[in-house]
């Protein structure tokens, strides 16, 4: 059972444009959403996370956006840049289940120059 | 390096036979995690240790795999009469639990298992 919902699966920007992918999960018991990014042939480094307590967290150029009653949280990526092409994943964890982390399907970012 | 590390990168191996991948986390970090990732997805969590007990594991974990953690700290994941369908991308990650949340699970880059 997929409990974590990810789109697009692709995404094509101009520099300097925004960037938003969107995650919706089913396990109300989650309460940790980070937010990865893979580059090719590298693990997943941490981008950006949230705790459902708050509705928005900005770190620089990346926004979380976090939907309680929908279950649904995004990231934005403003002003992207070509150095943010990689793939993104979204994830989310309990500590119930040790924090280990239901990963979304990943969004293949390309910004062109 | 302070990292996550893994061994080796890259492994080629014939169908049936048995395979073994070593994980060294961030020596502080008493959570080990084992992920495999299969190409155009995100990593699925195969096993966790917590120090040197595995504490769970995923139905994705079939018999043909077993991981160990002696001692608690570096971790090996062996695969048994490989099938092409073990071709994947196998991540460890490691984290300290602080208090009320844990702090992030850091990755290493992953032992890629090509099955021929």
């Amino acid at each position: 059972q997929q409990q974590v919902k990810q789109s697009p699966q692709s995404l094509i920007v101009q520099k300097g444009g925004i960037s938003i992918i969107n995650c919706a999960y089913e396990n109300t018991a989650f309460d940790y959403f980070p937010w990865y990014q893979q580059f090719p042939g590298k693990g997943p480094a941490l981008l950006i996370a949230i705790r459902p307590d708050v509705s928005e967290k900005k770190e620089g150029r990346f926004t979380i956006s976090f939907n309680k009653s929908a279950k649904q949280f995004s990231l934005h990526i403003m002003d992207s840049q070509p150095g943010d092409s990689a793939t993104y994943f979204c994830a989310a964890s309990t500590e119930g289940s040790a924090r280990q982390l239901t990963f979304g399907s990943g969004t293949q970012l390309t910004v062109l120059p | 390096d302070t990292g996550v590390s893994q061994d080796p990168r890259h492994k080629i191996t014939k169908r049936g036979q048995n395979v073994t991948f070593r994980c060294d986390p961030i020596s502080e970090h008493n959570r080990l995690y084992w992920y495999r990732q299969t190409l155009g997805q995100g990593p699925e969590f195969l096993t966790y240790f917590q120090n040197e007990a595995q504490l769970e594991k995923s139905r994705l974990l079939s018999d043909r795999f077993s991981a160990e953690r002696p001692k608690g700290s570096f971790s090996t994941l062996e695969i048994q009469r490989t099938e092409q369908g073990d071709s994947a991308m196998y991540l460890c990650a490691s984290s300290f639990p602080q208090g009320a949340y844990s702090t992030e699970a850091f990755f290493g880059q992953g032992t890629r298992l090509t099955v021929v």
